[in-house]
């Protein structure tokens, strides 16, 4: 079965300290994957997508993420955190249909 | 600007009431989604819709229902059968896929059961 795992639940991070958010997929074909962004009692933005070609993307906030075929990873980054980073992250893998599969989540703490 | 309404933002709702959350796109999308937020469980999908007039059952569709009437409303009836119906509800679209499926979201409805 298509599945994606985000490993860490809640991460804590200063600010101006680097972030890197874990995702673990497991599907049969070449996957497309999404990085999605969720401020609280908000619905999901978009952060970055990728689908073919250059295994590190750019997405919007500053955000980078690596595709790794030999992991079964697509882990996001960010080199310095900014308070209004803290929110819900979620990664989610295209099952080659109209559907999407999202990991549980992780929500990022941001300390001053 | 394009983009994805529901209403209301916060529901509430006494214990064996249906209820019905609005779902509106302007982005001229064929495929329209309701999801359900719990969590820790990240995203469940309950209802999707690929065309007007046609919808398919998603991974939690019991207790729900929905229709697609027109290609820019997607409402999402949540009925006295849902046993724990209290959760954030999610809408999203997207265009007809090409090659990846990238689904916009709206701002969601909050329900609670009293």
């Amino acid at each position: 079965a298509q599945s994606v795992t985000q490993p860490d639940i809640h991460i804590t991070v200063s600010e101006g300290a680097s972030l890197e958010l874990r995702c673990n997929y497991s599907y049969g074909a070449t996957p497309y994957l999404f990085w999605y962004v969720q401020s609280p009692g908000q619905g999901l933005q978009l952060l970055l997508k990728y689908f073919s070609g250059d295994t590190l993307v750019q997405g919007i906030k500053g955000f980078e993420a690596e595709f790794k075929r030999s992991q079964s990873s697509f882990n996001l980054r960010k080199p310095s955190v900014h308070w209004s980073d803290a929110a819900e992250y979620f990664c989610a893998v295209d099952l080659n249909d109209y559907k999407l599969s999202f990991g549980a989540g992780t929500t990022v703490t941001v300390r001053a | 600007d394009g983009g994805i309404t529901q209403s209301p933002k916060y529901l509430f709702r006494k214990e064996g009431q249906n209820v019905t959350l609005s779902c509106e796109q302007n982005l001229n999308h064929d495929a329209m989604y309701w999801y359900r937020q719990d969590p820790g469980q990240g995203l469940r999908l309950i209802y999707y819709s690929q065309i007007v007039n046609d919808f398919q059952k998603g991974d939690i569709a019991e207790g729900y229902s929905v229709s697609r009437e027109k290609k820019e409303s997607f409402p999402l009836t949540v009925t006295s059968a849902q046993k724990n119906p209290t959760a954030f509800y999610l809408c999203a679209s997207s265009t007809k896929r090409t090659v990846y499926n990238e689904q916009f979201f709206g701002p969601g409805t909050r329900l609670t059961v009293l």
